[in-house]
């Protein structure tokens, strides 16, 4: 079967740092991605990953262990405006991009 | 120009109404997808059209029909829905097995 794990909640206090991480197993692996979503808005790329390691980006990281099924996406700096969710989704095989459930991210001033 | 346009943006039919959603993206992007999502809820995959081919139906019921006129433009067709299909319906756009350009989305309630 298919499926991708991460915390359901998380919260966070402003200007800290935030891990929120994704466990998955599915049908092939062809690249993981994380997005960002606010309440009523459409899901914002944030990060793909598709080798082992870490990828960096401004104040976002996203790591991948394939051997482990295993990424996080590494917020730093927090800002009220990262309260949201955050999608970890994984393309298997035919262009299907499997969601996980996502984590809402609270920050606190 | 990395932007998906969705329109409407809201919309709201009766059980006997059809309606269409329509989705248009101009970066040349092979790859077209349906979403829907519930509030609080993850994007559920319900199509992917490939080169203009529909390449995967996710069990959808039969009520939704989508159709890929060209390849820029995405239609899903809407017929004697349900209240439960009342959603955010998503469409996205890809090149190749990258990342995926979402639109703003239709938030539709069916009555």
């Amino acid at each position: 079967g298919q499926n991708i794990d991460q915390p359901t909640e998380m919260t966070a206090t402003e200007g800290a740092i935030v891990q929120i991480n994704c466990t998955y197993q599915t049908s092939g692996f062809n690249g993981l991605f994380w997005y960002q979503q606010h309440a009523g808005e459409a899901p914002t790329f944030l990060s793909y990953n598709v080798l082992d390691g870490l990828e960096e980006k401004g104040r976002f990281s996203s790591f991948l262990s394939r051997s482990k099924g295993y990424s996080y996406l590494l917020l730093k700096e927090l800002q009220m405006k990262d309260s949201a969710s955050y999608l970890c989704a994984v393309r298997g095989r035919d262009d299907k991009i499997i969601f996980g459930k996502g984590t809402r991210l609270h920050i606190l001033p | 120009d990395t932007e998906v346009t969705q329109t409407p943006k809201h919309l709201v039919m009766g059980m006997t109404n059809k309606k269409s959603l329509k989705c248009e993206q101009h970066m040349g992007h092979r790859a077209m997808y349906w979403y829907k999502q519930k509030a609080k809820k993850p994007p559920e995959l319900m199509f992917v059209y490939s080169y203009e081919k529909l390449s995967i139906n996710e069990s959808v019921p039969s009520r939704f029909s989508p159709e890929c006129p060209n390849s820029s433009l995405l239609n899903l067709h809407l017929h004697a829905l349900q209240p439960e299909d009342s959603a955010l319906y998503l469409c996205a756009s890809s090149q190749g097995p990258n990342i995926q350009y979402f639109g703003a989305g239709t938030r539709l309630s069916v009555l």
